[in-house]
């Protein structure tokens, strides 16, 4: 089984850019996260999905951040514009169903580098 | 809030060495679950183990075992003749069940286990 994919792996952009992160989850996990890790501080929350829908945005730090999840597959976190604090590591993970589904599986990150 | 808290902020350790990581926690939440990651150096976070708040029972994986002791507000993990391929930063994680609390997982500020040969 394929674990949670994320593309790119590493992405560098200059501020005031675009770039849009993806998140391919486990086939059939109906939850998909996203967190991110900027430099020298805690993985924090940024939001959930139960299939398409947001569950909890509450992390999103401002609304340079969108995400969507059309369908209920994969996953993207667009940063327009891209500013110097939003460098860091961007992690995706995904859960089931079943009382398993509070284990998160989680994909290798995007390191996002803005200059 | 939820807090977790990772106090050692570093771990170095010789082959074969047993290692205890520690991690506390605060919630307000009744019920919860703990959770231990890894992440070697590769990046991506590897999961460990998931434990219930209301299950105190202590659990061991071949030479890993986690003591959680919620009179203490603590889920400590034990490494038994650690090897250099334990070499990872390990973080502790909580979360809510679902009909009481968030999904989203709190995390620590992880801990960076080196073991040397």
């Amino acid at each position: 089984e394929a674990g949670v994919t994320q593309f790119p792996s590493h992405s560098v952009i200059e501020k005031g850019q675009t770039v849009t992160l993806r998140c391919d989850p486990i086939s059939g996990h109906d939850n998909l996260y996203w967190y991110r890790r900027v430099m020298g501080k805690e993985i924090k929350f940024l939001l959930h999905f139960v299939k398409e829908s947001k569950q909890d945005e509450s992390g999103m730090p401002n609304n340079r951040f969108l995400a969507e999840r059309t369908g209920g597959t994969y996953s993207t976190l667009k940063v327009q514009p891209a500013e110097l604090e939003d460098s860091g590591v961007y992690f995706c993970a995904s859960s089931g169903r079943t009382v398993s589904s509070y284990e998160q599986y989680f994909g290798p990150g995007t390191r996002l580098t803005v200059t | 809030a939820q807090k977790v808290t990772q106090a050692q902020t570093e771990i170095s350790v010789v082959e074969k060495e047993d290692v205890t990581l520690d991690c506390v926690y605060e919630t307000r939440d009744t019920t919860y679950y703990l959770f231990w990651y890894k992440q070697p150096p590769s990046g991506e976070l590897v999961f460990l183990i998931r434990r219930n708040s209301f299950d105190e029972q202590n659990e061991i994986s071949g030479r890993y075992s986690w003591n959680f002791q919620k009179s203490t507000s603590s889920f400590n993990f034990t490494i038994t003749a650690s090897q250099v391929v334990d070499s990872a930063v390990y973080f502790c994680a909580l979360s809510g069940l679902k009909y009481t609390g968030r999904r989203a997982l709190t995390f620590g500020s992880g801990t960076r286990l080196q073991v040397q040969p």
